[in-house]
């Protein structure tokens, strides 16, 4: 099946500083995600973003087909964007895949 | 507009013992997943529902897992008899139509077997 490998697994923020996440992923692709899982536990959807670029506040993803990747960006970083960010595709088989996700701590 | 609801948040038995979860999803979608999250990976799908016909299980280790949605609508995931490894949180997931849709995840049940 699909793969998929995210970078860095962990990343430690200064509040207030910017991110880039990485999503790589071995096959063509129908659909991208991206989630945050909050301390919680919930996954909240970020965004829908199969190719193209997208933002949302102090969120953008730009996922480039062609080359396998999807990068989301993080700009001014807040304690309350803390959590596991994850990537999931769905490839030829129409099943969410996800990657093992990236721990973000973000501190004031 | 309601999110996916899932009952128990929290549930611990002992292993050998049953256990059952209920998922409740968004009004209007048809399509209905169970994923398990083990500590410190990624969710994965256990079960997809297309109405209330089975459209992928392939991952569900169906000696000890079952799961219905008898209506179309609510479905329940049991566990019979529950093993130490099956500890983690399960989550239900809706969509609207095919599996290409964004999917939408309810809190999830954290499961401990003892």
């Amino acid at each position: 099946g699909i793969q998929v490998e995210q970078s860095p697994p962990d990343l430690i923020l200064q509040e207030g500083a910017n991110s880039t996440l990485r999503c790589n992923f071995s096959d063509s692709v129908n659909n991208l995600q991206w989630f945050h899982q909050n301390p919680w536990g919930q996954l909240i959807n970020l965004f829908y973003i199969p190719s193209g670029t997208k933002q949302n506040g102090r969120l953008s993803a730009t996922t480039v087909a062609t080359e396998r990747y999807s990068l989301l960006y993080i700009s001014s970083s807040q304690t309350t964007d803390s959590g596991v960010y994850f990537c999931a595709v769905t490839g030829a088989n129409s099943k969410l895949t996800f990657g093992k996700g990236i721990t973000l701590s973000v501190r004031p | 507009e309601a999110g996916v609801a899932q009952s128990p948040r929290y549930k611990i038995i002992e292993k050998r013992q049953s256990v059952a979860f209920w998922c409740n999803p968004i009004s209007g979608h048809a399509t209905l997943y169970w994923y398990q999250q083990i500590l410190g990976q990624g969710p994965k799908l256990l079960i997809q529902f297309q109405n209330n016909g089975v459209v992928d299980d392939s991952q569900l280790p169906k000696d000890r897992f079952s799961a219905e949605r008898l209506k179309g609508v609510d479905s329940t995931l049991k566990i019979q008899p529950a093993k130490l490894e099956d500890s983690a949180v399960y989550l239900c997931a809706s969509s609207l139509g095919t599996g290409l849709d964004t999917q939408y995840f309810g809190p999830g049940t954290r499961l401990t077997v003892l």
